[in-house]
């Protein structure tokens, strides 16, 4: 399944597929993205991430792609498992003077069916 | 990764009392950064706290509201003053952690879920 993190939305899939979360960043001058991973009760937990310069990048089990002709990324999650069940964010960054800026989308709840 | 440890976990407090939350890392860190997230949505940044300099506050977040402090390079502080019920959230610490991924990573605590009544 897939969904657009806009409006925290939920994705719901069975055990054993595999998902597909997609956000659409905002700043063209963005460089930098990643994904977290935030269960109930915890602080977000670090993904994976993809510098602008990049496409693709595999980690185990997931996939972050980068689409910057239509600012768009997606983490791909391969064989689902009740323990992916979370919200998830994907945040832009981007240079801001000396420091850095981290944008942050809305974030969508995955859902996973045993 | 950086291992950051916050406390308190939750708290339920009284309308116009303050609290701090503290936020101690196992590494030295030049930035340190605190957010605030209502249940459901996504996270919102309070301040970028540097050791040795005044934090610098976002848009709508004022010092006389969330005081903090950056004694070291390993702790900080954020009070949440006069509280009112509206500041019901949960509150995140974070540090730029260069060990992670292929960039500018991010670890966060595990935060502090406060309650106003």
């Amino acid at each position: 399944g897939e969904s657009v993190g806009l409006h925290l939305p939920t994705l719901s899939v069975q055990e054993g597929d595999n998902s597909i979360i997609n956000c659409a960043y905002s700043n063209s001058a963005s460089d930098y993205f990643i994904w977290y991973k935030q269960e109930s009760g915890k602080g977000p937990q670090f993904i994976i991430d993809i510098r602008s310069n990049m496409d693709k990048r595999q980690g185990q089990r997931v996939t972050v792609l980068l689409n910057k002709t239509v600012k768009h990324l997606s983490l791909q999650i391969a064989a689902t498992q009740p323990g992916d069940s979370a919200v998830y964010f994907c945040a832009e960054s981007l240079a801001a003077g000396n420091n850095r800026k981290l944008i942050w989308g809305l974030g969508t709840s995955l859902a996973v069916n045993p | 990764s950086a291992v950051i440890s916050q406390k308190p976990s939750r708290d339920i407090c009284q309308r116009g009392t303050s609290l701090t939350i503290q936020c101690q890392v196992d590494s030295q860190v030049t930035m340190m950064f605190w957010y605030r997230q209502q249940p459901g949505q996504s996270l919102t940044l309070i301040a970028t706290a540097n050791q040795g300099s005044e934090a610098t506050y976002e848009s709508g977040f004022v010092i006389d509201k969330f005081p903090i402090s950056r004694p070291n390079l390993t702790f900080s502080t954020l009070t949440v003053s006069n509280m009112s019920p509206e500041d019901s959230s949960i509150y995140l610490c974070s540090v730029e952690d260069l060990s992670t991924g292929v960039g500018y990573g991010y670890t966060f605590g595990s935060g502090t879920r406060l309650t106003v009544v």
